[in-house]
């Protein structure tokens, strides 16, 4: 019973290197997220999916990038790291864009930004 | 624009004691309201959530939350806490209007002496 799978887990970037954070969800949900959680603040909304083929930018969308694959798979792309991109972020998906349901969160991708 | 307000960043309680984590919100309709916690180095979990009607919700883990519409409040309760319960714990706000971008309050990190 995987639910939301994310990798890689950890990774260490130097500045202006690129890199892709796969997000995978098994539970035919419609809709998908990426939040990044830095300390103080919560988790922010980066991107959305409300469903297949579709994007939307959230809260903090600057220096990334989505691609809704699939149904299943959501990825988050950095064309060229900073240091500020330091932080956890975090996959979920919820079954429907309305209706405030559940999200479902994956474990996390600890990325550091040298 | 929504927001959340959690003004206890740490709050530290024996084991046994009882609990009550803060959060206020800004919107100006009837908000989704959610409480999700977070384990070390895991995702987030619902513990509860409100929509509508009855304004006291039972969630999963013993925890309960009151809604109080005049004082734009959504606090969590516990009556007795395990050390388990040590987490950070993480208030959020969904707009009525349907959709699931949630926004999340800065968390509140729960230590419980033995």
């Amino acid at each position: 019973n995987a639910g939301v799978t994310q990798t890689p887990k950890f990774q260490v970037l130097k500045t202006g290197q690129s890199m892709t954070l796969q997000c995978a969800q098994d539970m035919n949900h419609n809709s998908m997220y990426w939040y990044r959680q830095d300390p103080g603040m919560g988790l922010r909304l980066i991107y959305y999916s409300a469903s297949e083929g579709t994007t939307d930018k959230g809260e903090v969308p600057n220096g990334y990038n989505v691609s809704r694959l699939n149904k299943r798979e959501f990825s988050l792309r950095l064309e060229s790291a900073a240091p500020s991109q330091t932080s956890v972020y975090f996959c979920a998906s919820s079954e429907s864009w309305t209706g405030g349901g559940e999200l479902f969160f994956g474990e996390g991708s600890r990325l550091t930004v040298l | 624009a929504q927001s959340v307000t959690q003004p206890d960043i740490h709050i530290t309680v024996s084991e046994g004691a009882s609990l009550e984590l803060r959060c206020n919100y800004s919107y100006g309709a009837t908000p989704y309201l959610f409480w999700y916690v977070q384990s070390p180095g895991q995702g987030l979990q619902l513990l509860l959530k409100y929509f509508s009607g009855d304004t006291l919700v039972q969630g999963i883990k013993g925890f309960e939350a009151e809604f109080k519409r005049s004082q734009s409040s959504f606090n969590l309760r516990k009556p007795s806490v395990h050390w388990s319960d040590a987490a950070e714990y993480f208030c959020a706000v969904g707009t009525s209007g349907g959709y699931n971008k949630l926004i999340f309050g800065a968390g509140t990190r729960l230590a419980v002496h033995p």
